[in-house]
């Protein structure tokens, strides 16, 4: 099974800035990976596929990075309603598929 | 509108069972590869089971299997998972999941819609 970490666990950003997470495989996925967003109380959200393609509806700001072991999600420039936490997840070897642990954006 | 709605969710006592649906609305659920994910109580997301479009393969995990049945009724639109044998670890809330058409027929398994979850509750 592929462990999926996620760097750091919480994120304190201000409104305008941005944000940077990293999402670590325990080996290989090539550029299996999505990145999906969650607000409390809600479902997740698909944002990227394919390592660093955004799904429908996923504003620019948003940009997927890497591939093999490790990736990265950056927000170029925060807005109110992407405080939230976000979640990697490999398909590459599945099943069973894993997500990482997330990360929790929070308003500084 | 594409939509899923899951049901079925409630109060089950270890040992019990529970059927979850999931109603989809707004597409043809027959041509779509299906997941069932769940998140415990302020936890991350855990992979359930997955199931093809037609129903012939059904994928689980290791912590359900055996003791969880994942179906489909594609003439209704609709995905099930029947929860046998319910553990107290088993209290989450449970999202079904579409994989997108293009995804599966590379294997690719990621979910571009969800429902908004049903909640399932295993305690005595």
């Amino acid at each position: 099974e592929i462990v999926m970490t996620q760097s750091p666990a919480a994120l304190s950003v201000s409104l305008g800035e941005r944000a940077t997470l990293s999402c670590r495989a325990s080996q290989s996925v090539s550029s299996n990976l999505a990145w999906y967003l969650q607000k409390p109380g809600q479902a997740p959200r698909l944002l990227i596929y394919g390592a660093s393609t955004r799904a429908a509806g996923t504003p620019a700001r948003f940009s997927g990075s890497g591939s093999g072991t490790d990736f990265t999600l950056t927000i170029s420039s925060l807005q109110s309603e992407d405080f939230a936490v976000y979640y990697c997840q490999q398909y590459d070897h599945w099943p069973p598929l894993t997500f990482g642990g997330g990360t929790k954006v929070e308003i500084k | 509108e594409v939509q899923l709605v899951e049901s079925g969710g409630g109060l089950v006592q270890p040992g019990g069972s529970l059927r979850l649906s999931c109603a989809a609305s707004g597409f043809s659920l027959s041509s779509y590869e299906m997941n069932w994910v769940r998140q415990a109580p302020g936890k991350g997301l855990e992979w359930v089971s997955d199931i093809n479009s037609s129903g012939s393969v059904r994928y689980y995990a290791d912590s359900v299997k055996g003791r969880f049945t994942i179906s489909r009724d594609n003439a209704k639109n609709s995905l099930y998972l029947q929860m046998n044998s319910l553990r107290d670890e088993d209290t989450a809330v449970y999202y079904c999941g579409r994989v997108p058409m293009a995804a599966s027929s590379y294997h690719y398994n990621y979910l571009d819609v969800w429902g908004k979850g049903t909640t399932v509750t295993v305690s005595s």
